[in-house]
């Protein structure tokens, strides 16, 4: 498609639970972000992606967050045993070369109940 | 990263220009200095990007300082649509990502 593509684009899951978040950045795009956004707040950075290659993980907030894009395309964010702190809006960007901006997604809101 | 500081929220008119003001006074020479929206239920959009010269397209406009510590994005004759979170960041030419954004800047359209 012409933009990034997340799914789904909104999710419930209870304190505990282990959720997927999917991204289809646009093609050709090597460069795929992850980034987290509380209500009121900027984006803030999880994960990049050049390619397969996770280059930076350093804002990942625990280690029961987990990012993966095993053939450099799309991109899946698991969150293992959810807290209610990991409700957020997860918002997936793919680049092209710099300095290009970003094109995000619409993101997954995730409520944690 | 180098910072960027933008009022927490500004009004205009509808029909009216708007200048949207942003700080980054520890810039590098490398820095790119980007601008994006976001509109609510919708993950932020790109705007436009400079590095010393003014630069213009059809969203907007980019005017930067000459000692490059601050920019002002000027939207021509806002209309209802442009009702948005504005975000000002800097992104370095030698990374291929900008960590840190900040709370941005809520621009309120009066009709």
């Amino acid at each position: 498609g012409a933009g990034v593509s997340q799914s789904p684009r909104y999710k419930v899951a209870k304190r505990g639970q282990d959720v997927a978040l999917r991204c289809d950045p646009i093609s050709g795009h090597v460069s795929l972000f992850w980034y987290q956004q509380a209500l009121g707040q900027g984006p803030e950075f999880l994960t990049y992606f050049q390619n397969e290659a996770q280059l930076d993980k350093s804002g990942l907030p625990s280690d029961r967050f987990f990012a993966e894009r095993p053939e450099g395309s799309v991109s899946t964010l698991k969150i293992q045993r959810t807290q209610q702190e990991d409700s957020a809006v997860y918002l997936c960007a793919s680049s092209g070369r710099v300095p290009r901006g970003y094109t995000f997604g619409s993101g997954t809101r995730l409520t944690v109940v | 990263d180098a910072k960027t500081t933008q009022p927490n929220s500004m009004e205009s008119n509808e029909e009216e220009p708007v200048h949207l003001p942003c700080n980054h006074s520890t810039i590098s020479g490398t820095d790119y200095i980007h601008w994006y929206r976001q509109l609510p239920s919708q993950g932020p959009e790109y705007v436009i990007h400079g590095l010393t010269s003014n630069v213009n397209n059809r969203m907007a406009s980019l005017a930067i300082a000459e000692d490059r510590k601050s920019s002002t994005l000027i939207l021509h004759r806002a209309t209802l649509r442009d009702a948005a979170v504005y975000y000002c960041i800097l992104r370095a030419l030698d990374s291929n990502y900008q960590l840190i954004w900040g709370a941005g800047t809520k621009l309120i359209i009066k009709p």
